[in-house]
């Protein structure tokens, strides 16, 4: 079964600073999505950015892009000019073609002024 | 269009009663999903549906849930006999899934179940 993990429980920022949240993935699939989410607290979920994995270019959304790295199972978010609205937990989710989403367990990212 | 919207928001039961949540998608998406998420976790699948056809069911859910999507529109989760275990928030999704490939889900603000 596909396994999504993100190893920081929590990460911290200094507003206007640039901070990158890590999350790796299992598969034995070569097609397939990637999403990082963010959720507000008591606020409904949000996607903040998209990657097809067929895509090489990693994909951008103003201050926010992703390094990923198909090989290694890799995808990480960068947060450029951290924002204190940017504070938020924050899910890696991956899907194939047509799928459920599967998440990873979150980052907490605070956002200090 | 307001969304995703969720009925109810809370609801605090007691163990053994059944619940029943509800889900109104976007109005032109064809795809429903519920998902559990536990305080400081991931979602969780449960189940999808297609229109009105269930696709896809979660080991996650036993025989005291069931969900339904009559006429492809708004959808209800039932649990019966509710467990403390139970506890969580559930969680509504929508997106349309056309020729264009997957595109993205909206998710609602889910429905807060605690089992005292």
């Amino acid at each position: 079964a596909q396994t999504v993990t993100q190893s920081q429980p929590e990460m911290s920022v200094q507003e206007a600073e640039t901070v990158t949240l890590s999350c790796t993935y299992d598969t034995s699939e070569s097609d397939y999505y990637l999403f990082w989410y963010k959720q507000p607290p008591s606020r409904q979920m949000i996607l903040v950015i998209r990657q097809e994995a067929y895509k090489q270019q990693n994909a951008t959304e103003n201050r926010f892009s992703v390094n990923f790295q198909k090989a290694a199972k890799s995808f990480s978010l960068k947060i450029s000019d951290s924002q204190l609205g940017d504070a938020a937990m924050y899910f890696c989710a991956y899907t194939e073609y047509g799928n459920k989403l599967v998440f990873g367990a979150g980052t907490i990212l605070r956002v200090k002024s | 269009d307001t969304g995703v919207s969720q009925d109810p928001r809370h609801k605090i039961t007691k163990r053994g009663q059944n619940v029943t949540f509800r889900c109104d998608p976007i109005s032109e998406h064809n795809r429903l999903y519920w998902y559990r998420q536990t305080l400081g976790q991931g979602p969780e699948f449960l189940t999808y549906f297609q229109n009105e056809a269930q696709l896809e069911k979660s080991r996650l859910l036993s025989d005291r849930f069931s969900a339904e999507r009559p006429k492809g529109s708004f959808s209800t989760l039932e649990i019966q006999r509710t467990e403390q275990g139970d506890s969580a928030m559930y969680l509504c999704a929508s997106s349309f899934e056309g020729l264009a490939g997957m595109e993205e889900l909206f998710f609602g603000e889910g429905s807060r179940l605690t089992v005292l």
